[in-house]
């Protein structure tokens, strides 16, 4: 099974910064990534789907890149509702399609 | 309006069983792949089980292969699971999710809010 691994667990920004969270597969898995936003007690929310596609109505501040083994998702200015944990998923070739293990944003 | 909404969690002592429902509604159910993926409390998300629009198709996570098992009523627009021999690391909050083929891959556009499973004596 392919194993995905974020970077970092945890991360600590202020309001207006650039910020990168990195995702790491296993083996290649192309373009098959997708990204979520979770914030406490709700369900995760779909933000950009096959690395880089944003999904809509997502703020243009989100964006995705990478192929193959490594990913990235930046959020380009901080706003304060981007406080939350944010998970990559891996969709290459058949389930299981696992997840990260999650990287947290806090407020510095 | 898309909504999916999950019902049938509760307190269930080990090896036990329970049955997990989503009802959808908003959009064309019978089109659409499903999955279920879990939260332990505090702990980050697990992809549980895959069905394919028709019922053809199903996947499990090893985590829960030959305990589990995913199913769908098209004619009623609900998904199922159900879940046997349950074990306290099945504690968790399941959820369904819509899933959507775009650019090739695969991703969860809609989510339900979740039922919350307790495994525990």
């Amino acid at each position: 099974d392919i194993q995905m691994t974020q970077s970092p667990s945890s991360l600590s920004a202020s309001v207006g910064d650039r910020v990168t969270i990195t995702c790491r597969a296993s083996q290649s898995i192309s373009s098959y990534l997708n990204w979520y936003q979770q914030k406490p007690g709700k369900a995760p929310k779909l933000l950009i789907y096959a690395a880089s596609s944003l999904q809509s109505g997502v703020p243009s501040r989100f964006s995705g890149s990478g192929s193959g083994t490594d990913f990235t998702l930046t959020i380009s200015s901080l706003q304060p509702e981007d406080f939350a944990t944010y998970y990559c998923q891996q969709s290459y070739s058949t389930p299981p399609y696992s997840f990260g293990q999650g990287t947290k944003l806090e407020i510095k | 309006e898309v909504q999916l909404v999950e019902s049938g969690g509760g307190l269930v002592q080990p090896g036990g069983s329970l049955r997990l429902s989503c009802a959808a509604s908003g959009f064309t159910f019978s089109s659409y792949e499903m999955n279920w993926v879990r939260q332990a409390p505090g702990k980050g998300l697990e992809w549980v089980s895959y069905i394919s629009s028709s019922g053809s198709t199903i996947y499990y996570a090893d985590s829960v292969k030959g305990r589990f098992t995913i199913s769908r009523d098209n004619a009623k627009n609900s998904l199922y699971l159900q879940m046997n021999s349950l074990r306290a690391e099945d504690t968790a909050v399941y959820y369904c999710a819509r899933v959507i083929a775009v650019a090739g891959t695969e991703s969860a556009d809609y989510w339900g809010q979740g039922t919350l499973v307790t495994v525990s004596s």
